[in-house]
């Protein structure tokens, strides 16, 4: 357990619904990241806060997809309209500004039938 | 578009042998390197991460950075059946770029 706590850990939806996932990062960490992971592949850099600034997102993060980290301590990750291609695991990391390395949450399996 | 390319496996070592794990990236800017184990269904585990030229330890890991080579690779050495698992190696950019992982199966 890194300290990275998520949830839901599965969620099953029908398509065309939205759907949103919780992430608590480790408490003193600053920065927070998600990822989303297929099978057989790698996880897929989405989007990452700095407190509560959103700082980057990815050309994949469609407009579909919103992360918000309000009070710059837990985030969430909405997906509006949700399609098949939705399906994958969906993981949180955090990380210290300044310090590199990133812990992982457990991940949420979201699967849109 | 940064890269990442592992052999995505599978790798069959015996148990007790070296297993040795490669990584080449497309970015020559990158400064750190990770590599993360992934058993199935879980969350990737950091393992280490090298910033360096060179080589570093940890118990029974090495990781191995040659910037010039854009390469860098993991030694685990006296591996067990518990190290089966796919191994990813990331680089940072904003946040972490993967690559597809090898999946590593020690043999009893």
């Amino acid at each position: 357990d890194t300290g990275v706590s998520q949830d839901p850990r599965h969620k099953i939806t029908k398509r065309g619904q939205n759907v949103t996932f919780r992430c608590d990062p480790i408490s003193e960490h600053n920065r927070l990241y998600w990822y989303r992971q297929t099978l057989g592949q790698g996880p897929e850099f989405l989007t990452y806060f700095q407190n509560e600034a959103q700082l980057e997102k990815s050309r994949l993060l469609s407009d579909r997809f919103s992360a918000e980290r309000p009070k710059g301590s837990f985030s969430t990750l909405e997906i509006q309209r949700t399609e098949q291609g939705d399906s994958a695991m969906y993981l949180c990391a955090s990380s210290l500004a300044g310090a590199e390395t990133q812990y992982f949450g457990p991940g949420t399996r979201l699967l849109v039938l | 578009q940064k890269e990442v390319e592992q052999n995505s496996g599978p790798l069959s070592v015996p148990e007790g042998a070296i297993a040795s794990l490669n990584c080449t990236y497309s970015d020559r800017g990158s400064q750190s390197f990770f590599w993360y184990r992934q058993y199935s269904g879980k969350s990737p585990e950091l393992i280490m991460s090298i910033y360096s030229n060179g080589d570093k330890e940890d118990g029974r890991f090495t990781a191995q950075l040659n910037k010039a080579s854009q390469y860098v690779s993991l030694l685990i050495r006296d591996s067990q059946p518990s190290d089966s698992a796919t191994y990813l190696c990331a680089v940072l950019a904003d946040g972490l770029t993967f690559g597809k992982g090898t999946h590593l199966i020690i043999q009893p």
